[in-house]
């Protein structure tokens, strides 16, 4: 089955920086790689995705990049603001297959004002 | 927007009980899905659903069941409650065979 490595598991930054957090997979069919926001008492959600066709995705200050080849790919947050603070996940699944996703352990950002 | 409801924000249960999570959404989704989540450890599946009366078992189900009587509707049941099912609960559902789930807020449970 597939398995994600998530990196770094805690990330601490001052307001203004910038933010990137890594994912790897083992699965080379997998190609859909969501991320997900979990802000404090809430449920995980969708900010962003992309997938194996496509190497960048932007969505304002916010962007994930894919190395089909290597396989991993990263979320880059700039001028990272304090509600940016949250658990973050990555994950990975096979659209053609189960297409349930398999999420890494998560990255606890920590924005400072 | 997609409304996925989770009973119980916190519940605090004593081992051996019987204890029912329940979830339900709001938007017709076909399927449904039970996680765990434990610090450093991340989203771990226990439970999914394609369909009503239909249940696949995920990466941990020992320990657990469920139910879906309803498409809307879908439980977690502990039959006797241990201390290590002590853990955050994330009920999640999604449409067809989108692979974008939206989640609840979780049920936090305590096993004393």
């Amino acid at each position: 089955g597939e398995n994600v490595e998530q990196h770094p598991s805690t990330l601490s930054v001052q307001e203004g920086d910038s933010a990137v957090i890594k994912c790897t997979y083992s699965d080379s069919a997998s190609n859909y790689f969501p991320w997900y926001k979990q802000e404090l008492g809430k449920g995980p959600q969708l900010i962003i995705d992309i997938r194996s066709n496509v190497g960048e995705k932007k969505d304002q200050r916010i962007a994930v990049t894919l190395n089909k080849t290597a396989k991993h790919f990263s979320l880059h947050i700039t001028e990272t603001q304090p509600e940016d603070s949250a658990v973050y996940f990555c994950a990975a699944s096979n659209s053609g297959g189960s297409y349930i996703p398999t999420f890494g352990r998560g990255t606890s950002l920590i924005v400072h004002p | 927007d997609v409304k996925v409801t989770q009973s119980s924000r916190y519940l605090v249960k004593r081992t051996g009980e019987k204890v029912f999570l329940e979830c339900v959404q709001d938007m017709d989704h076909e399927n449904m899905f039970w996680y765990r989540q434990d610090p450093g450890l991340g989203l771990r599946l226990i439970y999914f659903s394609y369909d009503v009366k239909m249940k696949e078992k995920g990466d941990i189900p020992e320990g657990y069941s469920v139910s879906r009587e309803k498409k809307e509707r879908f439980s977690l049941i502990l039959e006797s409650a241990s201390t290590n099912q002590t853990s955050m609960y994330l009920c999640a559902s999604s449409q067809g065979r989108s692979e974008k789930l939206f989640f609840g807020s979780g049920t936090q449970l305590s096993v004393l």
